[in-house]
């Protein structure tokens, strides 16, 4: 029993480079959503979806792109690395509605030099 | 809009004390739900316990236990008798009937628990 599971967990980008990471769950979970996780500021949304074919915008969407072609998939691009989005990356899923528990992949931990 | 905020950034106890962690939260929702997250050194997130907005009592697990008060919007969490293994990262989250399955996090509080 898979879970989530995110890769990679540890990448290096420099400035101006441009990657995906990648998102899976295996629980036929309707909501999925990334988080990015920086020192005194908790997990902050950055994208999330309600369904296949269905995004939208969290709290801190600028510089990130996503898709939602199916249930079990939600990768998450980075058009065009900056400093600032040196982050630990976190992707969840859940079952749709206000109670669900979120299961979270193991992290991405990602440096842009 | 909805706030979570956790106010002790870091927390050190030696090993046996009982520790409380403050959660206060803001949203116009009368449905809601509070989590808390912990986060181990090892970096995954643990889901710990669910309280919905009409169920205000107190919940312990083992040497776990929760206080869900909302006439102060708080959700504490306390660890007694502390261990060694309990040193993490614990973060209270809060969901919405009108966001639906997003989650706000509050900022983290780093427990530390000595030997």
């Amino acid at each position: 029993n898979a879970g989530v599971t995110q890769t990679p967990k540890f990448q290096v980008l420099k400035t101006g480079q441009s990657m995906t990471l990648q998102c899976a769950q295996d629980m036929n979970h309707e909501y999925m959503s990334w988080y990015r996780q920086d020192p005194g500021m908790g997990l902050r949304l950055i994208h999330y979806s309600v369904g296949a074919g269905i995004t939208d915008q969290g709290e801190v969407p600028n510089g990130y792109n996503v898709s939602r072609s199916t249930t079990e998939d939600f990768p998450l691009r980075l058009l065009s690395a900056a400093p600032s989005q040196t982050s630990v990356y976190f992707c969840a899923s859940s079952s749709r509605g206000v109670n669900t528990e979120a299961f979270f992949g193991q992290g991405t931990r990602l440096t842009v030099v | 809009a909805q706030k979570v905020t956790q106010a002790q950034t870091e927390i050190s106890v030696v090993e046996k004390e009982d520790v409380t962690l403050d959660c206060v939260y803001e949203t116009r929702d009368t449905t809601y739900y509070l989590f808390w997250y912990k986060q181990p050194p090892s970096g995954e997130l643990v889901f710990l316990i669910r309280r919905n907005s009409f169920d205000e009592q107190n919940e312990i697990s083992g040497r776990y236990s929760w206080n869900f008060q909302k006439s102060t919007s708080s959700f504490n969490f306390t660890i007694t008798a502390s261990q060694v293994v309990d040193s993490a990262v614990y973060f209270c989250a809060l969901s919405e009937e009108t966001s639906g399955s997003r989650l706000t996090f509050g900022e983290g509080t780093q427990l530390t628990v000595n030997p």
